[in-house]
């Protein structure tokens, strides 16, 4: 089955700076690539995604690019505030028998400092 | 338009109790899902539905059920709970509509098993 890998586990970064988050697949066949927010004690929320057709996408101060060759993916958050402080979740989906099969990575706890 | 709701929020059983989580939606989707989220393991596919009537195992099924009577209500039972069910549970909802694979996640049920 499909395997998601997700680094940095964790990421500091000073208010302004930019942070990179990397995800790697295992299926060449994934066709859509979400990337969800998670506060403290909340639920997660999704900020972006990506489908397999498509090699970058941007949203303001979000973006996120993908490699199908490498089958790799990033999110990259530039200017980044303390609001931004959050665990990071990228996923992979894979048509399974017509269904969507989400894998997800093991999340990157981002903290912004002031 | 509560959009996804699950209750309790917060339950603490001993071991061997049974519970049942209701995760309920009303935005008329199609499919459901019942993950588990524990430290360091992301998010992880318990069981789901793609209609009502209609259950399937996802990637950690064992020691649980589900049932789907309802196409705005998925319930996910605990026959006889044990500490290693001890975690955060979050039902989420995707539309079937083609291209459309956002999932919508609950607020999440924190169970703690003693």
């Amino acid at each position: 089955g499909e395997n998601v890998e997700q680094h940095p586990s964790t990421l500091s970064v000073q208010e302004g700076d930019s942070a990179v988050i990397k995800c790697t697949y295992s299926d060449s066949a994934s066709n859509y690539f979400p990337w969800y927010k998670q506060e403290l004690g909340k639920r997660p929320q999704l900020i972006i995604d990506i489908r397999s057709n498509v090699g970058e996408k941007k949203d303001q101060r979000i973006a996120v690019t993908l490699n199908k060759t490498a089958k790799h993916f990033s999110l990259h958050i530039t200017e980044t505030q303390p609001e931004d402080s959050a665990v990071y979740f990228c996923a992979a989906s894979i048509n399974s028998g017509g269904y969507q099969k989400v894998t997800f990575g093991t999340g990157t706890k981002l903290q912004v400092i002031p | 338009n509560a959009g996804v709701t699950q209750t309790p929020k917060f339950r603490v059983l001993k071991t061997g109790q049974s519970m049942t989580l209701l995760c309920a939606q009303d935005m008329n989707h199609e499919y459901m899902y019942w993950y588990r989220q524990d430290p360091g393991m992301g998010l992880r596919l318990i069981h789901y539905s793609v209609g009502e009537g209609t259950t399937a195992k996802g990637e950690v099924p064992d020691g649980y059920n589900v049932s789907r009577l309802k196409k705005q209500n998925f319930l996910l039972g605990l026959e006889s709970a044990a500490p290693s069910q001890t975690s955060v549970y979050f039902c989420a909802t995707r539309a079937t509509q083609a291209g459309e694979y956002e999932q919508y996640f609950g607020p999440g049920t924190r169970l703690t098993v003693t």
